[in-house]
């Protein structure tokens, strides 16, 4: 299995709503991964788990709350959104460079297109 | 900071042609170079990497070459067709970290 999938794959919230995305492979990746793509730019970074700690925060707001229950689950819980974080949220895993994987091929999820309003 | 510029921006060819897209990265200790292909409402597919200890890695109709001195990388498409019409990002990776770097993309057309 050589896929991360996301759900949902569209996501339509207010400013005042509580959702979350999900994130899940099943390839024994140790580094999973969250970035934000808006339209017609590269992804960016948000935050980096490996194995199941948080290891980079890209000073993303507190309005955004990574969790990794497990190795091949990655959940970010969203509170209280600007209408400026819509965008295509995507979900990415790797060896991390500790279990051998030096060289970092980073596969990604479909993504989350998600719109606040 | 780190860095990583990306040219051209768009690129239209016909099909059949070849189309190449450039990149130079900024930390010399980068040792890792990732290829992506984004089409349209998907993620970002990975379609060729390659390391800092090689020049040039081909996969059929695809090759990137390193150039570890000017730090720039390249990609290569031959034989262009139509279902290669996407956006195209190069990376760099942080030395010894989980960090890419990525550029600004390129979006290729690939004309009937």
């Amino acid at each position: 299995d050589t896929e991360v999938t996301q759900t949902p794959k569209h996501l339509v919230m207010g400013m005042t709503n509580k959702k979350s995305l999900k994130c899940e492979q099943h390839m024994g990746h140790r580094a999973m991964y969250w970035y934000k793509q808006k339209a017609k730019k590269p992804p960016e970074l948000m935050f980096v788990y490996s194995y199941e700690k948080l290891s980079i925060n890209e000073s993303v707001p507190s309005r955004f709350s990574p969790e990794c229950p497990n190795s091949s689950l990655l959940n970010l819980h969203l509170h209280a959104l600007q209408p400026e974080d819509s965008a295509l949220y995507l979900c990415a895993s790797s060896q991390d460079l500790r279990a051998g994987g030096i060289y970092n091929e980073q596969f990604f999820g479909p993504g989350t297109r998600l719109t606040v309003l | 900071g780190e860095n990583v510029e990306q040219h051209p921006s768009t690129l239209s060819v016909q099909e059949g042609d070849s189309a190449v897209i450039k990149c130079t990265y900024s930390d010399s200790a980068s040792n890792y170079f990732p290829w992506y292909k984004q089409e349209l409402g998907k993620g970002p597919q990975l379609i060729i990497d390659i390391r800092s200890n090689v020049g040039e890695k081909k996969d059929q109709r695809i090759a990137v070459t390193l150039n570890k001195t000017a730090k720039h990388f390249s990609l290569h498409i031959t034989e262009t067709q139509p279902e290669d019409s996407a956006v195209y990002f190069c990376a760099a990776r942080i030395y010894n970290t989980d960090k890419l770097i990525f550029g600004t993309g390129t979006r290729l057309q690939v004309f009937p």
